[in-house]
């Protein structure tokens, strides 16, 4: 079946580093994926997405890779800061065509000063 | 929040009570959704919406039902609240435009306890 996976629950890094959290996932059929940001208490927030004929994708501190030979995607963020403490969820839209996306199970980001 | 309001905020309601929760939108996007999120579990669609009076069941969608009757509003329904219902609830929407799908945009959420 259709599923999404990050593969680490939980990451911590230094504030300044740049922190790197992966997702895998399983349908082929998927060609739109995106990430976002949950802070406790507040609805999933969206950062980035990418389209499968893309490879990477950048936005402010923030950059997407996605191999599709492997079924993998990236989300990377440059000079990590406190404020990027959060739960960060990868989605697929699977092979849907109405807009529904699979969430993976989040990994959850920690920045230590 | 992409003028998407989720009411009411929290609530605590029975065992066996029915339960409605709306969402609303300002963004006359033609896709909503309900999902819940539970430790353990991320975000699963109970049920969707692709226009007015147009819905379908998601992967969850026992023990729910959704109404859509325009286009910025969408209520979910708990006819017969259980323990099991207890959890974080979230509005999404999205629209669907030339090239493929877009960014669903989340409300703030509802989080309700059955007791």
């Amino acid at each position: 079946g259709e599923s999404v996976g990050l593969h680490l629950p939980t990451l911590s890094v230094q504030e300044g580093d740049n922190s790197i959290i992966n997702c895998a996932y399983s349908n082929s059929a998927s060609d739109y994926f995106i990430w976002y940001k949950q802070e406790s208490g507040k609805g999933p927030q969206f950062i980035i997405d990418i389209r499968s004929n893309m490879d990477k994708r950048q936005g402010q501190r923030v950059t997407v890779l996605l191999n599709k030979t492997v079924k993998h995607l990236s989300l990377q963020i440059a000079a990590t800061q406190p404020g990027d403490s959060a739960v960060y969820f990868c989605a697929e839209n699977g092979s849907s065509n109405t807009g529904k996306l699979i969430f993976g199970q989040g990994t959850t980001l920690q920045v230590k000063p | 929040d992409a003028g998407i309001t989720q009411s009411p905020r929290h609530k605590v309601t029975e065992t066996g009570t029915p339960v409605t929760l709306r969402c609303h939108q300002t963004e006359n996007h033609r896709y909503m959704y309900w999902y819940r999120q539970d430790p353990g579990h991320g975000l699963r669609l109970i049920h969707y919406s692709y226009g007015v009076k147009d819905t379908d069941k998601g992967e969850v969608s026992d023990g729910y039902s959704v109404s859509r009757s325009k286009t910025e509003d969408f209520l979910l329904t708990l006819e017969s609240a259980t323990s099991s219902q207890t959890s974080v609830y979230f509005c999404a929407i999205s629209e669907m435009l030339a090239g493929g799908p877009w960014e669903q945009y989340f409300g703030p959420g509802t989080r309700l306890t059955v007791t």
